[in-house]
Formats: C-alpha cells, sequence, structure tokens
C-alpha cells in the first residue's frame, strides 16, 4: 500500500528538542522529493520544509530555519524532521508529503500522511 | 516573499450550483499553483497542479484557470461531498507558500 506514515510527535517544554519521523511505503521513496507541513489545529496550511531525493537541494521556512533540520534515509525509506528550541508558535499537526514528479521535484504534493501532533507548552 | 490571498474566504451555495474560488500571488508565478482540498478531519488531498491539470481520479467538475498572477478554481455543480476547505499553494520555488484557505459550504 502506499502510504506515508509519521511519528515522533506529543508535549514538549519550550526550548527543548523532538524529532519526526516518517516511513514510506508503496512507492520508490528514494527517487522523489519530500516535504513536511505544518497545519495548526483549525487553521491552515503552512509548508515547512523540503528535501531533493538525493539530499543535495534542501529549503526551510524562515519560522525554522536555523532550528529545524530536515533529513532522509532512502535505505530505510525514512524521513526526518529534526526541531530544535521549540516554541509555542510550534504547535501544530506535522504532516510528510510526497512530490508529485519523480526525480525532478515540481514542489507540489500527491500524498500525505495522517500527520503527528506536536505540543509546545511548559 | 510571495504572498497567496484567496477569495472569499468562505461560501456557502446550493447543491448543482457553479461555485468558483480565486487565488492571487503577490509576484507573478507562471502556472507554478496547485489547489488542495481538505475534507473535515481528513488530510489534504491534491486536486490539480500547474494550475489546470487535473490530478489523477478527480472528478471532472473540478477545473483551474489561470497564469501569472490571477488562477480560479472552478466546481461547474458543487455536490455534497465537496464540502471542505480548498487551498492553493504556489510551488515556483520555496517557500511553498499557501493560500489562507476558502471553506465550502451547502446553502
Amino acid at each position: 500500500e502506499v502510504q506515508l506514515v509519521e511519528s515522533g510527535g506529543g508535549l514538549v517544554q519550550p526550548g527543548r528538542s523532538l524529532r519526526l519521523s516518517c516511513a514510506a511505503s508503496g512507492f520508490t521513496f528514494d527517487g522523489y522529493a519530500m516535504h513536511w507541513v505544518r497545519q495548526t489545529p483549525g487553521k491552515g496550511l503552512e509548508w515547512v520544509s523540503s528535501i531533493h531525493w538525493n539530499s543535495g537541494s534542501i529549503d526551510y521556512a524562515d519560522s525554522v530555519k536555523g532550528r529545524f533540520t530536515i533529513s532522509r534515509d532512502n535505505a530505510k525509506k525514512l524521513l526526518y524532521l529534526q526541531m530544535n528550541s521549540l516554541r509555542p508558535e510550534d504547535t501544530a499537526f506535522y504532516y510528510c508529503a510526497k512530490d508529485i514528479q519523480y526525480l525532478a521535484p515540481r514542489g507540489c504534493f500527491d500524498l500525505w500522511g495522517r500527520g503527528t501532533l506536536v505540543t509546545v507548552s511548559s | 516573499d510571495i504572498q497567496m490571498t484567496q477569495s472569499p474566504s468562505s461560501l456557502s451555495a446550493s447543491v448543482g450550483d457553479k461555485v468558483t474560488i480565486t487565488c492571487r500571488a503577490s509576484q507573478g508565478i507562471n502556472n507554478y499553483l496547485a489547489w488542495y482540498q481538505q475534507k473535515p478531519g481528513k488530510v489534504p488531498k491534491l486536486l490539480i497542479y500547474a494550475a489546470s491539470t487535473l490530478q489523477s481520479g478527480v472528478p471532472s467538475r473540478f477545473s483551474g484557470r489561470g497564469s501569472g498572477t490571477d488562477f480560479t478554481l472552478t466546481i461547474s455543480s458543487l455536490q455534497p461531498e465537496d464540502v471542505a476547505t480548498y487551498y492553493c499553494q504556489k510551488y515556483n520555488s520555496a517557500p511553498r507558500t499557501f493560500g489562507q484557505g476558502t471553506k465550502v459550504e451547502i446553502k
């Protein structure tokens, strides 16, 4: 089955760290760029970060630059988001998403995981 | 950064009505524009990319138009299952910004 499954969310205090994982199955993971998108409960979507299939190109939203790090392990079919210096405004559902195009990424997303909730609060 | 502005923020229409949602980019993005549908309690679903290309499996009542800065998503005949929030997204370059969403309800 083609799917993405996120894990690693939870309640964390401000200033602490958390690492999210996304397990991919059912498609050629190492041929697609992958992305993280977040959504505050009841609010809109915010693109967070992208990584090309070979990790050769990485982008971040200004709101997380310098605090979050995206990475991937193609052999294990895993995508990661290391989140440091967390702030209350980082509270959101975090979705991993697959790029629509093989090898040459477009930057839009045709497969989404169900999300994992990160709550930053003391 | 390029801002994406959707209008209206919400709308209510009758079953069978034609519904149009507008998305405007603060700078030109050619046709690097996608539309997503998010039903209540569900994850977003890609409807259209490249401004007008229908994603596989999406009903033909959905269509997209536009280029540059102005884009539209049209539902030709609104169905009860179309109740959702619709988002546009620009993807020509980072940041891959989403619009704020348009909530579509049945009157």
